[in-house]
């Protein structure tokens, strides 16, 4: 089964405008952490934010934030205030802190600014 | 403070040829961690490292093997390359041993191996 699902293969938003990117996750272990990043076309993976199962409150990083809704298994990665540089592949991933502890990645969706 | 660095940035070789990869983390980060990227299997993990010990392995055959420098700096090998080994390399690193709090791992450019 899929840990991590991005339903969302690409976006498109407007300058200055908000985009919503969708992550839901599947775990059994209580203690996990989730992470977004960006991957421009250059390649290098660009860490933006990280959530902890334990957080009480959503993460947020200037101008991303994470809406951590952990009953429903989702944390969405927020952009405020788009910017052309935004344009990139942005995956989810999950660490589980219990036995697999590596980061399983979603498959990504590509945000066209 | 500089970032994670891979070595050789591109590299293209035959089937059969084997290729070694290089792996510098940040300065103070213990913890290696190796992905391979393709188009159709997408982000997989590879194997992690931290003190030298390979810590997790991820579902690849035994052509794929790594290991960890006293440095940190770390290395992965692919013997016997196939077609299907053309993929971007990614290593990562981080602080902390992950299981050990928060854990964000950084991402050095990758290395972009084509196998004719």
């Amino acid at each position: 089964a899929q840990k991590i699902t991005q339903t969302q293969p690409g976006m498109f938003v407007q300058e200055k405008e908000a985009v919503t990117l969708d992550c839901t996750y599947d775990t059994s272990d209580p203690s996990y952490g989730l992470f977004w990043y960006k991957q421009p076309s250059s390649g290098e993976m660009i860490f933006l934010i990280y959530q902890g199962s334990y957080d009480q409150q959503n993460a947020t990083e200037g101008r991303y934030s994470l809406n951590f809704q952990k009953a429903r298994k989702s944390a969405n990665l927020v952009i405020s205030a788009s910017q052309l540089g935004d344009s990139a592949m942005y995956f989810c991933a999950m660490r589980e802190e219990g036995s697999a502890r590596q980061l399983t990645f979603g498959s990504g969706t590509q945000l066209t600014v | 403070k500089a970032g994670v660095t891979q070595t050789p940035r591109y590299l293209i070789k035959t089937r059969g040829q084997q290729v070694t990869l290089s792996c510098s983390p940040i300065s103070g980060h213990r913890s290696v961690s190796w992905y391979q990227q393709t188009p159709g299997q997408g982000l997989q993990f590879l194997f992690e490292y931290f003190s030298e010990t390979q810590r997790n392995k991820g579902n690849f055959p035994g052509r794929f093997s790594g290991r960890q420098f006293s440095n940190s700096r770390s290395e992965m090998n692919v013997s016997t390359l196939e077609l299907g080994d053309s993929a971007l390399y990614l290593c990562a690193s981080s602080f902390k041993l992950p299981g050990q709090g928060t854990s964000e791992q950084y991402f050095g450019p990758g290395t972009r191996l084509t196998v004719t």
